[in-house]
């Protein structure tokens, strides 16, 4: 079974930029999750999705996050513009459905760095 | 918001010894997972202890859960060096099983 794949690994982008990163989830799983996690903390949830709705966007910060999940399968997040808080490493993490098997799957993440 | 606090932030030990980590969170879950992550395999996911179960073991690994005390337990025996890693205890509210907060993890080096 192929896992979650991310993309891209590194990015390097001056404040103010704009960077998209792409998720693909494991094939069948109605959940995918976005994370930040900053260095020496645990992830934070910043979106979820259940097919191609939103479940949960309470600590996406709007002004500057968004994301979606078209066909429910494949994910984009988007950061415009960046900040320097916004280096980080970005994971996606899938599960198979919801309420029932919780465990969740997640990508090698993608390394942002902003200067 | 943090959930899920682990103790200690870092821990160093021999090759060989068992290794404990800890978690303690604030409000009721309905359950409790731990994760590993290393640079090599990114973040993975161990064991899942629900609510109504006090231990679980999976391989080297012991898990314990005392609600009353909203605390958890894992218990890595006889430690390896691939076992160097941050280990993270993870929470799912009463009301969001779907949803999981992670603590700041605990960083653990085994020492040849």
């Amino acid at each position: 079974e192929a896992g979650v794949a991310q993309s891209p690994r590194y990015k390097i982008i001056e404040k103010r930029q704009s960077v998209a990163f792409w998720c693909n989830p494991i094939s069948g799983h109605a959940t995918l999750y976005w994370y930040q996690q900053i260095l020496g903390q645990g992830p934070k949830l910043l979106i979820q999705f259940q097919n191609n709705g939103v479940v949960d966007d309470s600590q996406l910060p709007k002004d500057r996050f968004s994301a979606e999940r078209l066909k429910g399968v494949d994910s984009t997040l988007k950061i415009q513009p960046a900040k320097l808080e916004d280096s980080a490493v970005y994971l996606c993490a899938s599960s198979s459905d919801r309420g029932i098997s919780y465990e969740q799957y997640f990508g090698p993440g993608t390394r942002l760095t902003v200067t | 918001s943090q959930q899920g606090e682990e103790d200690p932030q870092a821990l160093s030990i021999q090759e060989g010894e068992n290794a404990t980590m800890n978690c303690s969170y604030k409000t009721s879950i309905n359950n409790l997972q731990w994760y590993r992550q290393n640079s090599g395999r990114g973040l993975v996911h161990l064991i899942l202890i629900r609510s109504n179960e006090r231990e679980k073991h999976s391989g080297r690994l012991r898990v314990t859960l005392d609600t009353s005390k909203k605390s958890s337990s894992l218990l890595i025996t006889a430690s390896r060096a691939a076992d160097t890693a941050s280990y993270f205890c993870a929470t799912a509210l009463m009301n969001r099983d779907d949803k999981i907060i992670f603590g700041k993890g605990t960083r653990l080096h085994i020492l040849p």
